[in-house]
């Protein structure tokens, strides 16, 4: 039974490129959820999304910043432009639609971006 | 957003010691998780538990949603549970992280 799997793990982009992450949510999960870890910061959500729409994006930066969750294949984080302040770790977390734990949210391992 | 405060910041444990992690939070939650983020930075879930008591093996959490905090027990702890503890909740899907409290246990 996989888990939430990101990739990639380790991203090095140069000031003023892209990064795309990618994110799978668990085996029978519908909803996804994109945190960025800061170093001084802590884990602050960013956006909620569900098949093909996004459910809540009110911790995504205005700028360069989107995500999406097709109707098939994986969530993508896109960061566009990259600056260094956007390095950090990305964590992707998944939860089922409801259940006995409605919103139990299972994290992955993170993509750490480094940006140079 | 809910406020999320846990104490101590930092711990440091002989092995083979028991600790108790708190979180306190400033509202009513519906979901709330206790996490532990290994060395290698990977969140790893311990707890789903916004109300009552739950055992684990070595690790156990209360949480009195009425009083708005949980604690986190770790019994004969070992080296492996060094990493840093975090609390999150929400009163909806939106986890709000406390600060985390660091742990190193040391052989």
């Amino acid at each position: 039974n996989a888990g939430v799997m990101q990739n990639p793990r380790h991203l090095v982009r140069r000031r003023g490129q892209e990064a795309r992450l990618r994110c799978s949510p668990m085996k029978g999960h519908s909803h996804v959820y994109w945190y960025r870890q800061l170093p001084e910061e802590g884990l602050k959500f960013m956006v909620y999304l569900q098949k093909e729409n996004i459910i809540d994006e009110s911790g995504m930066p205005k700028e360069r910043f989107s995500a999406e969750f097709p109707k098939e294949g994986p969530s993508i984080l896109r960061i566009q432009q990259v600056v260094r302040g956007d390095s950090a770790a990305y964590f992707c977390a998944s939860s089922s639609a409801g259940g006995v734990t409605p919103y139990e949210q299972y994290f992955g391992p993170g993509t750490r971006l480094t940006v140079t | 957003g809910i406020q999320v405060e846990q104490s101590p910041p930092d711990l440091i444990l002989q092995e083979g010691a028991n600790s108790t992690l708190r979180c306190n939070f400033s509202d009513s939650v519906n979901n709330l998780q206790w996490f532990h983020q290994n060395p290698w930075g990977q969140l790893i879930n311990l707890f789903y538990i916004p109300s009552g008591t739950k055992q684990n093996g070595r690790l156990s959490a209360t949480t009195v949603a009425t009083e708005r905090y949980s604690l986190l027990y770790i019994s004969s702890s070992q080296t492996t549970d060094s990493g840093v503890y975090f609390c999150a909740v929400a009163d909806d899907y939106k986890l709000s992280f406390g600060a985390g409290t660091t742990v190193t246990v040391r052989a």
